[in-house]
């Protein structure tokens, strides 16, 4: 167990639909990414969050955003969904460096 | 640009040792990442290695990296049943991406 959590566990929405993922970070740590798996493949980096601010971002279009709390905890937004978001979306927090992933949420688009 | 590049698959028998391997193209890279992925769950972190350190071991994991090749290796030793997962090897990328490969699904046949 590594202490970071997300919610839900499962999603189904539709084309065009807009989706927001949660996610608590392992006590302590000031640092939250995201990442996309799709189904056979190993996980896509989406951005991270340091201390509320972005702090890099890979090739994702600006319909997923995301945001920081103070309590280091972090939700990502996907807006106008299509069928190719369906995929394991996967948070990891961080202290300095290593990364510990949740269990993920897996959303469905249909 | 960045690649990870890592066999598909691998089977073994019950006790036998397990050797994964993984190329990767970021000469800077600070860390590389061995994860675990069993089904429907999350990523959890089995070990990692230092840039500048050619092996560590950790009870039955050994991780040998090459430097000059850009080759890392993961080695199972006595491999059992509840080792059988997709194993990713990820490098670190200016201290906030992971970037993986595909993952090696590992098979364990009793």
């Amino acid at each position: 167990e590594t202490g970071v959590t997300q919610s839900p566990t499962h999603l189904i929405k539709t084309r065009g639909q807009q989706v927001t993922l949660r996610c608590s970070s392992q006590s302590g740590h000031n640092t939250v990414s995201w990442y996309q798996q799709a189904l056979g493949q190993g996980p896509q980096f989406i951005f991270q969050y340091y201390r509320e601010e972005e702090n890099g971002r890979g090739n994702f279009p600006p319909r997923f955003s995301g945001l920081q709390f103070p309590n280091y905890s972090s939700e990502l937004n996907v807006n106008a969904l299509e069928l190719d978001d369906s995929a394991l979306y996967l948070c990891a927090s961080s202290l300095e460096g290593t990364q510990y992933f949740g269990p993920g949420t897996r959303l469905t688009v249909l | 640009g960045e690649d990870v590049e890592q066999s598909l698959f691998l089977s073994v028998r019950e006790g036998d040792s397990s050797v994964i391997n993984c190329t990767y193209t970021d000469s800077s890279s600070t860390y590389l990442y061995w994860y675990k992925q069993e089904p429907g769950a999350g990523l959890q972190l089995l070990t990692y290695i230092f840039s500048n350190m050619d092996m560590k071991q950790d009870q039955r994991l050994t991780v040998l990296l090459n430097k000059k090749d850009k080759h890392l290796s993961l080695r199972i030793a006595d491999t059992q049943t509840g080792d059988s997962a997709i194993y990713f090897c990820a490098e670190s990328e200016g201290g906030n991406k992971l970037v993986f490969g595909a993952g090696t699904i590992l098979r364990v046949k009793s």
